[in-house]
């Protein structure tokens, strides 16, 4: 049974402050992606990988970065927080081909104040 | 600018009748497409797909169609019982991009009453 695990369910911080977001696959995915959801908006794709030390840029990469040393392991960096990073993030993984179903883990409820 | 909309934000059903979603796209290079269901608290999980060769795929209580001259599609759940109540998102995928990356939609909310 795929599982992907998200560090905190909720976090709540400081405007400014640098938040690190972890997630944790346990299928040798070779994919790995974060979004956030907001309301009316749906999920959209913040960074991906499709492979250890390699990321891509999604939709939305400002005020983001990532790191993913480990195949199972991919974060997601909040350099300084912002209140317009409120959000729910959602990690998720995949086998490599283009068709391969994408596992979420549960999210996190961030909210920056 | 989304490329993947979902026009009703939620739909409420009566146990036991159809549940119908819709989905719109606007990319002519998407040729794959998804459902995906999410429960409160919980991560999206898969349900549905249908690639662009296909007009239908059914899975149970779960059909997809697709009309590609129109760039829509549909899920219909029959029939529709309390546990479908959930937020179903549709995506879509296109030719040549990296990875498995899926273009969302903002969602459809659906209340099944019994």
């Amino acid at each position: 049974d795929v599982k992907v695990t998200q560090s905190s369910r909720y976090l709540v911080k400081r405007t400014g402050e640098k938040v690190f977001l972890e997630c944790v696959q346990d299928m040798d995915h070779e994919n790995m992606f974060w979004y956030r959801q907001d309301p009316g908006l749906g999920l959209r794709l913040i960074y991906f990988s499709y492979d250890v030390k390699m990321k891509e840029k999604g939709d939305i990469p400002e005020g983001y970065s990532v790191s993913r040393e480990k195949k199972e392991r991919f974060s997601l960096i909040l350099e300084s927080a912002s209140t317009n990073q409120t959000s729910m993030y959602l990690c998720a993984s995949s086998f490599g081909h283009r068709l391969d179903t994408q596992y979420f883990g549960p999210g996190t409820r961030l909210t920056v104040l | 600018d989304q490329q993947v909309k979902q026009n009703s934000p939620s739909l409420s059903v009566q146990e036991g009748r159809i549940s119908i979603l819709n989905c719109d796209y606007t990319n002519s290079m998407f040729d794959y497409f998804l459902w995906y269901k999410k429960y409160p608290a919980e991560g999206p999980t898969f349900l549905i797909s249908i690639s662009s060769i296909k007009d239908k795929n059914e899975d149970g209580r779960f059909t997809v169609f697709l009309n590609k001259s129109a760039k829509h599609l549909s899920l219909h759940i029959v029939p529709s019982q309390p546990g479908d109540s959930a937020v179903y998102f549709c995506a879509a995928s296109r030719k040549g991009a990296a990875g498995n990356k899926l273009t969302f939609g903002g969602g459809t909310r659906v209340l099944v009453k019994p």
